[in-house]
């Protein structure tokens, strides 16, 4: 069964500062993994999604990168904004498309 | 771009009551449908598989017989809470796979906010 962590649970930073998310999945048969952002209340607006074949994708100050034979994965948010204030959630995908989501990265940034 | 729609986004029952939840696929076709909850600062949990055609298949430790799941077509499958209770107070979201090119994205209703008194 596949289980996901993702670290750190919760982080606050100064706007304008760089960071890094980390998720580290168990079974590295995956299908693909994808990053997601959900606010409070709300449900999941998908940020990037990585094939397994591939090693990062990028989308404006959002970078991922994916590992699969070490099972872990990335998520690189550069110049970070209060508007970026959101849990993050890493989810990779089996064969049968199934998500298994990480607890979350609850980010915090300030002005 | 897909989207995929949840009715309805906020419910509140009483104790016994049943609740029908709708997730739907607005602009593509999706013969899989999965079902998550989540508790409070909690992640989602995946519930079950929806398919279109056939029986849902259901995490272990779901009860099927108190969530139903019906894949009534290629766009819209519905949860059903039966005799809610409580505990069974939650926030539902469904997700279908859109095939692309080159692989699957998974995209999210907005989630339903069920609330049993």
């Amino acid at each position: 069964k596949q289980e996901v962590t993702q670290i750190p649970a919760a982080l606050s930073v100064p706007e304008g500062e760089n960071l890094v998310l980390n998720c580290s999945f168990t079974d590295s048969a995956i299908y693909n993994l994808q990053w997601f952002r959900q606010d409070p209340g709300k449900g999941l607006t998908s940020l990037l999604l990585i094939q397994s074949s591939q090693r990062e994708q990028t989308s404006g100050r959002l970078n991922a990168s994916l590992d699969k034979s070490s099972g872990r994965s990335t998520l690189y948010i550069a110049a970070s904004q209060p508007g970026d204030s959101a849990t993050y959630l890493c989810a990779p995908s089996g064969s049968a498309r199934q998500l298994t989501f990480g607890s979350g990265t609850q980010l915090t940034v300030l002005p | 771009g897909a989207v995929v729609s949840q009715h309805p986004s906020r419910v509140i029952c009483k104790s016994g009551t049943s609740v029908k939840i709708e997730c739907r696929s607005l602009d593509f076709q999706a013969t899989t449908m999965f079902w998550y909850r989540q508790f409070p600062k909690k992640s989602l949990m995946l519930m079950a598989t929806s398919n279109e055609g056939s029986k849902a298949t259901y995490e272990q430790g779901v009860e099927k017989d108190k969530f139903l799941i019906n894949h009534a077509s290629l766009t819209l499958s519905t949860l059903t809470v039966t005799s809610a209770h409580p505990e069974d107070s939650s926030f539902y979201i469904c997700s279908a796979p859109r095939t692309g090119p080159i692989t699957d994205t998974q995209y999210f209703g907005p989630g339903t906010r069920l609330t049993v008194l």
